[in-house]
């Protein structure tokens, strides 16, 4: 299997503008996770789709955060009008239910977000 | 999920084994202790989970205390490509998300 891979690695945004994330996850997972990570912390849960339903959201996904998952497959995060606490690592991880890992969750490398 | 505790840095010496303590007193019967470690700037990458009896894989041996209050992840001949955040957590079977704590700083050293 390849693993999930995300899309851009690296974006550098100035204040206000809207950015896009994609993410691919392993070929027949299932659940698709988000993730945001700010430096020195650990990461932390935004969001998850199952399929394509997005089944839970944190509270740290305020109103100008959306992400979707049209066909069940890749994922886009999309931030309107950034502001500078949005920079952080953004993940993905996907898994696949019914086997015998349970739901472990396997994460791609990130796309590194800056707000100027 | 359970809180999980661990200290924030170990170092160890290339060629020994790395044994990564977590607490987790409040674990219940259904949630698994997962272990993940994080080199940096790239995403968490899983090492092993297990439930309560001693699992080992490929990566790392995990040993959890009979009354599950705690745990130790074994990494048996460490090299510096170990050095990472280690992150211990626990997680139902079927749990949806990760909570993260700040893990352990294992730094390998020659």
């Amino acid at each position: 299997d390849t693993g999930v891979s995300q899309d851009p690695r690296h974006k550098i945004t100035k204040r206000g503008q809207n950015v896009t994330f994609r993410c691919d996850p392993i070929s027949e997972h299932n659940r698709l996770y988000w993730y945001r990570q700010t430096l020195g912390q650990g990461p932390e849960f935004l969001t998850y789709f199952q399929n394509e339903a997005q089944l839970e959201k944190s509270r740290l996904l305020s109103d100008r955060f959306s992400a979707e998952r049209p066909k069940g497959s890749f994922s886009t995060l999309e931030i309107q009008r950034t502001e500078q606490g949005d920079s952080a690592m953004y993940l993905c991880a996907s898994s696949k239910t019914g086997t015998r890992k349970l739901h472990t969750q396997y994460f791609g490398p990130g796309t590194r977000l800056t707000v100027l | 999920d359970a809180k999980t505790t661990q200290p924030p840095s170990m170092d160890c010496a290339e060629g020994r084994a790395a044994n990564l303590p977590c607490n987790h007193s409040t674990i219940s019967g259904n949630e698994y202790v997962y272990w993940y470690r994080q080199i940096h700037s790239q995403g968490p990458q899983y090492i092993i989970h297990g439930l309560k009896n001693n699992e080992t894989n490929e990566m790392a041996s995990l040993i959890i205390t009979e009354d599950r209050k705690s745990s130790t992840l074994i990494l048996p001949h460490a090299t510096l490509r170990d050095t990472a955040v280690y992150y211990c957590i626990a997680l139902t079977g079927g749990g949806n998300k990760l909570t993260f704590g700040t893990g352990t700083q294992l730094k390998v050293e020659l």
